[in-house]
């Protein structure tokens, strides 16, 4: 069965450094991935997705994610964090089947030092 | 920018109630979502639905759920009769497409309380 794992409920980083949130999946063929960001109260905003190509996808707000088949995983990153990216994230993979769902990890809220 | 509406944004109501709650997609998308969100839990997938059917359902879409798109611009979810269990934030989501370049663009979610 397909899944998505996030291992870190909470990370605290300080503005300015850097970021990596981890996400790791399980999936029997290329899977179709994605990064959402939530702001409190507010709904589910997609930062980039993976579909195939180059395995280094680039998505809004200045965010990265790479793919690594050899490892299932799916890492988000930033290399300088701003207060405003205090949200909670969420990976998520697209299932293959006649629905496309997604199915999400259970997130990681990331939470910005001054 | 299009973008994916819901209403109401709150609904608070009393258990065994009937809710509908509405969402507009986006005009020329043709797959339509459900997903709910537990307070603190993750997002799940409810059901989804193309060319006026269902195609697809989780287990937590029984009976007492209901999805329609009435005049081919709403899609609505109902919920027959309301359960503490049912209060969560719902989200509903649509896309263009399936597969490569089928993402989906969520709306701001409905909050449902259920008393």
């Amino acid at each position: 069965a397909q899944s998505v794992t996030q291992p870190d409920i909470h990370i605290t980083v300080s503005e300015g450094a850097s970021l990596e949130l981890r996400c790791n999946y399980s999936y029997g063929a290329t899977p179709y991935l994605f990064w959402y960001v939530q702001s409190p109260g507010q709904g589910l905003q997609l930062l980039l997705k993976y579909f195939s190509g180059d395995t280094l996808v680039q998505g809004i707000k200045g965010f990265e994610a790479e793919f690594k088949r050899s490892q299932s995983s799916f890492n988000l990153r930033k290399p300088s964090v701003h207060w405003s990216d205090a949200a909670e994230y969420f990976c998520a993979v697209g299932a293959m089947d006649s629905s496309y769902k997604l199915i999400f990890g259970s997130g990681t809220r990331l939470l910005v030092r001054p | 920018e299009p973008e994916v509406t819901q209403t109401p944004s709150h609904q608070v109501t009393q258990m065994g109630q009937e809710v509908i709650l509405r969402c507009v997609p986006i005009s020329n998308h043709l797959y339509f979502y459900w997903y709910r969100q537990i307070l603190g839990q993750k997002v799940e997938f409810l059901v989804s639905f193309y060319n006026n059917e269902i195609s697809e359902k989780s287990e937590i879409f029984d009976d007492q759920f209901s999805v329609e798109r009435p005049d081919g611009s709403n899609f609505t979810l109902k919920i027959r009769s309301t359960k503490l269990e049912d209060s969560a934030m719902y989200f509903c989501a649509s896309s263009a497409d399936r597969g490569q370049g089928g993402e989906q663009y969520f709306g701001p979610g409905t909050r449902l309380t259920v008393t």
